[in-house]
């Protein structure tokens, strides 16, 4: 069964740095991974997906990373920004399943 | 982009009653829609997948006469929550897979209370 894992839980920096999200997966057999995005009380938003024949994704300050032999992706955020506060979660989608196992999430406080 | 709509977005009932949730792409097809559940401070689990034309799809544990799920057509999906109990109470999260390809788009989720 795939799980997925994301570590830290809470992360609380100041504005400006950079910083880095884990995720985690037991299974290396999947179709893509997705990193999302999640304000309080509200839906998702996709932020970078990276298919398994991928290396690493890039969208403006965020980039992604994802290394399907070890069970690894990354999400590393640069010049972080006080609207950058959210739960991210990242998602697996299981190859020839075609759903997603998200892992807990992680919680991101940048103070101004 | 994609836009994927959920109505109510809240919605508070009495104990033992019925609601019903929507999920509607208002601007592509999907073909497969999956219906999502979090608790507070919790990730996402997946209750069930929704095929249009056909049964739905449950998770272990899911209970499929309690979650009634019907996808009549390429851009609707219902989620009825029969006989409501308190433990029901949680967020509501659908999304929809344009149809022939393998991309993802979520609605803005449904906050049900059952009192």
């Amino acid at each position: 069964k795939q799980e997925v894992t994301q570590i830290p839980a809470a992360l609380s920096v100041p504005e400006g740095e950079n910083l880095v999200l884990n995720c985690s997966f037991t299974d290396s057999a999947i179709y893509n991974l997705q990193w999302f995005r999640q304000d309080p009380g509200k839906g998702l938003t996709s932020l970078l997906l990276i298919q398994s024949s991928q290396r690493e994704q890039t969208s403006g300050r965020l980039n992604a990373s994802l290394d399907k032999s070890s069970g690894r992706s990354t999400l590393y955020i640069a010049a972080s920004q006080p609207g950058d506060s959210a739960t991210y979660l990242c998602a697996v989608n299981l190859q020839g399943a075609q759903k997603l196992v998200f892992g807990q999430g992680t919680r991101l406080t940048i103070n101004p | 982009g994609a836009v994927v709509s959920q109505h109510p977005s809240w919605v508070i009932c009495k104990s033992g009653t019925s609601v019903k949730i929507e999920c509607r792409s208002l601007d592509f097809q999907a073909t497969t829609m999956f219906w999502y559940r979090q608790f507070p401070k919790q990730s996402l689990m997946l209750m069930a997948t929704s095929n249009e034309g056909s049964k739905a799809t449950y998770e272990q544990g899911v209970e499929k006469d309690k979650f009634l799920i019907n996808h009549a057509s390429l851009t609707l999906s219902t989620l009825t929550v029969t006989s409501a109990h308190p433990e029901d109470s949680s967020f509501y999260i659908c999304s929809a897979r344009v149809a022939g390809t393998d991309t993802q788009y979520f609605g803005p989720g449904t906050r049900l209370t059952v009192l």
